[in-house]
């Protein structure tokens, strides 16, 4: 399947700063990138949707201010953790898909990044 | 409204016996329907999906899944389990009227003894 690299891994940082994480298709066009955060032993939690050279869809009680999402180009999407609480720390995966249309449906899913805010 | 329901959240089969993991959904309109593996602290990787033709789905590692659409059913299962099957799975339904969007179900923690 495709490749989808997300960066770091892991980051710790001081409450009341700033964290950015990286999400890049290596090997495809990434038309749609998703933006999900995963609570210990819990489902994932869709967060927004972003279409390259689009403002992102946040869902519902996720705040945009607080999570910027940017996807300037067909490889790269970043989610911006501005003014972290501990209450951010979370996993929070990146998937992406190519505009492959019905047949291919499917996203393919970062590593993840474990965000922890001390 | 979409919803995927996972049936068991926690699986323990033996080294080389069956893995059988349910899952059913709901919704309106024809669904895509997938089934991903996550390793502690990773990812998620996809196993196998479903999209049209075949109701038969073959996928990565020996799992294969049926989609039944009168039972609004995607189980997916492997003959013969293998210690690195343990890890958490879960089943996604979406659909091109939603921009494609995951949902996913509660996920399934399967834990294989030798």
């Amino acid at each position: 399947g495709a490749v989808v690299s997300q960066h770091p891994s892991r980051v710790i940082c001081k409450s009341g700063t700033s964290v950015k994480i990286e999400c890049r298709s290596l090997d495809f066009q990434a038309t749609t990138m998703f933006w999900y955060r995963q609570f210990p032993k819990q489902s994932l939690m869709l967060m927004a949707t972003s279409n390259e050279g689009s403002k992102a869809t946040y869902e519902q009680g996720v705040e945009k201010d607080k999570f910027l999402i940017n996807h300037a180009s067909l490889t790269l999407s970043t989610l911006t953790v501005t003014s972290a609480h501990p209450e951010d720390s979370s996993f929070y995966i990146c998937s992406a898909r190519s505009s492959g249309g019905l047949r291919n449906p499917e996203a393919f899913f970062g590593q993840g990044t474990r965000l922890t805010v001390v | 409204a979409q919803s995927v329901t996972q049936l068991g959240s926690h699986v323990s089969v033996s080294e080389g016996a069956l893995v059988l993991l349910r899952c059913n959904y709901s919704s309106s309109v024809p669904p895509y329907l997938f089934w991903y593996v996550q390793y502690p602290n990773q990812g998620l990787q996809l196993l196998l999906k479903y999209t049209t033709g075949a109701t038969l789905v073959k996928g990565i590692n020996g799992f294969e899944a049926e989609f039944k659409k009168s039972e609004t059913s995607f189980h997916l299962t492997k003959p013969s389990a293998h210690m690195s099957d343990a890890a958490e799975y879960f089943c996604a339904v979406s659909f091109w009227s939603n921009d494609y969007k995951l949902s996913f179900g509660a996920g399934t923690t399967v834990t294989v003894r030798a």
